[in-house]
């Protein structure tokens, strides 16, 4: 079972529609976690943490649920500016306590 | 407030060459990392440093070498250049390793190697 695991999409939805992804993480004793976004050709940037109490960043909700292993990220009224490439990232129950990162999930929102 | 600042940005290589990529931060960050990222296998940790002083290998250092050589930079190097060593690569840094900070991310360097 890989780490980290996403759907690579890619998501294709129309600007005002309503989107979440999911993450699956294999590390019970992960720790951390997070959302971060990367436009085409461009670094990784840290989106949000993740809180076990679930967190709320203007049109962006992260929710984990530590039983099940799974992490999600809801973006209300999507934008054209929200098109990129969403990793999710887990960190802190390896050997080294790295961060371990997604492959991704693409996100298009159209007009 | 330049946070990660990598360089070059952009370098072709011939197979066998060798070469440096530097990475700077200015964010007073402990820890520092290399990535490096391909189509469908996403970022994968090449080496890292947890503190000035000590380095250690990730998931995929064959073919590299690093040097952590203050608290500020991190250069990683490639002693042979191979074809698949083409790649970009990411330098990152972060408060500490092991914990729950998250990473800032250099603008990456596109290699590709001939």
């Amino acid at each position: 079972r890989k780490e980290v695991e996403q759907d690579p999409g890619p998501f294709n939805v129309p600007e005002g529609a309503t989107v979440a992804f999911n993450c699956t993480y294999s590390n019970s004793a992960s720790q951390s976690f997070f959302w971060y976004r990367q436009d085409c050709r461009k670094e990784p940037k840290l989106l949000m943490s993740v809180y076990s109490s679930g967190n709320e960043d203007g049109r962006f909700t992260a929710q984990l649920n530590r039983a099940s292993q799974y992490i999600s990220l809801l973006i209300r009224d999507s934008k054209l500016s929200d098109s990129a490439t969403y990793l999710c990232v887990v960190g802190g129950g390896g050997s080294q306590g790295n961060l371990i990162f997604g492959k991704g999930t693409k996100l298009s929102v159209k007009p | 407030n330049a946070g990660v600042t990598q360089t070059p940005k952009f370098q072709v290589l011939k197979t066998g060459q060798s070469m440096t990529l530097q990475c700077a931060q200015d964010m007073n960050h402990n820890s520092m990392y290399w990535y490096r990222q391909d189509p469908g296998m996403g970022l994968r940790l090449i080496y890292y440093s947890a503190s000035e002083g000590t380095t250690d290998k990730g998931e995929v250092p064959n073919g590299y070498n690093v040097s952590r050589l203050n608290k500020r930079e991190f250069s990683l190097r490639l002693e042979s250049a191979a074809p698949s060593q083409t790649s970009v690569y990411f330098c990152a840094s972060s408060q500490r390793a092991h914990s729950g900070y998250g990473y800032t991310f250099g603008s990456g360097t596109r290699l590709t190697v001939v």
